[in-house]
């Protein structure tokens, strides 16, 4: 069965401290790894999109591994901010069946992280 | 990238009734996407949207309880029929942009009484 597993569930730091967020997937076939921030009471924003040829992404003070080979990805957060306090998605993309018919997205259950003063 | 916006932003219902969440994309797109996040859970997708065609349901959803509509390319509704407790969620809808990354909107939290 597909399968993403984040870790951990939730997460409290000190403004300034970088932090690292873990997904472990099980999906196959293989197609790409998107992490998503969804805010409390919005939806998903893309971060990072990585293809399997793809072992690290930045976006800002976001880096985003990938190791394809164990099926892992992290998701690490630079110097803090409060504005990070949010849900971390990790997804990961199965290639569509047929021509017209959209790739398969399997979704993590999210790690939540609050940045405290 | 693509902007969606999504009426209501969110709404609280009787149970029994029904409520039509709009999507309104600020591009053309062939597939529009209907996700459901239920309460401390990740997306779940219900139906697939292409104009011109019925919509594509995932397993455990129907039609008769989430009927939708895409009546051109940049717009769809989807119904949430006969409501219950159960039925309380955050919906999203979403789109697929060129290089295959997702553009969700803001969602319609739904709360049924």
């Amino acid at each position: 069965k597909n399968q993403v597993e984040q870790s951990p569930q939730s997460l409290i730091i000190l403004e300034g401290k970088n932090c690292t967020l873990q997904c472990n997937y099980t999906v196959s076939p293989f197609s790409n790894l998107r992490w998503y921030k969804q805010d409390t009471g919005r939806g998903p924003v893309s971060l990072t999109i990585m293809t399997f040829s793809e072992n690290t992404k930045s976006n800002g003070r976001y880096t985003a591994t990938l190791d394809a080979d164990t099926k892992q990805s992290s998701l690490h957060i630079t110097a803090s901010q409060l504005s990070d306090s949010a849900s971390y998605i990790c997804v990961v993309s199965s290639p569509a069946l047929n021509t017209g018919t959209a790739s398969k997205l399997t979704f993590g259950t999210g790690t939540r992280l609050q940045v405290t003063l | 990238s693509a902007v969606i916006s999504q009426k209501p932003s969110r709404d609280i219902c009787q149970r029994g009734t029904s409520l039509t969440i709009q999507c309104q994309v600020d591009s053309q797109v062939t597939m529009m996407f209907w996700y459901r996040q239920q309460p401390g859970q990740s997306l779940t997708l219900i139906a697939t949207a292409n104009q011109g065609s019925e919509a594509t349901y995932e397993s455990g959803f129907v039609i008769d309880k989430f009927p939708i509509s895409r009546p051109n390319l940049t717009f769809s509704t989807l119904t949430v029929s006969n409501m219950s407790p159960e039925d309380s969620s955050i919906y999203l809808c979403s789109v697929e942009g060129p290089s295959y990354e997702q553009y969700f909107g803001p969602g319609t939290r739904l709360t049924v009484t």
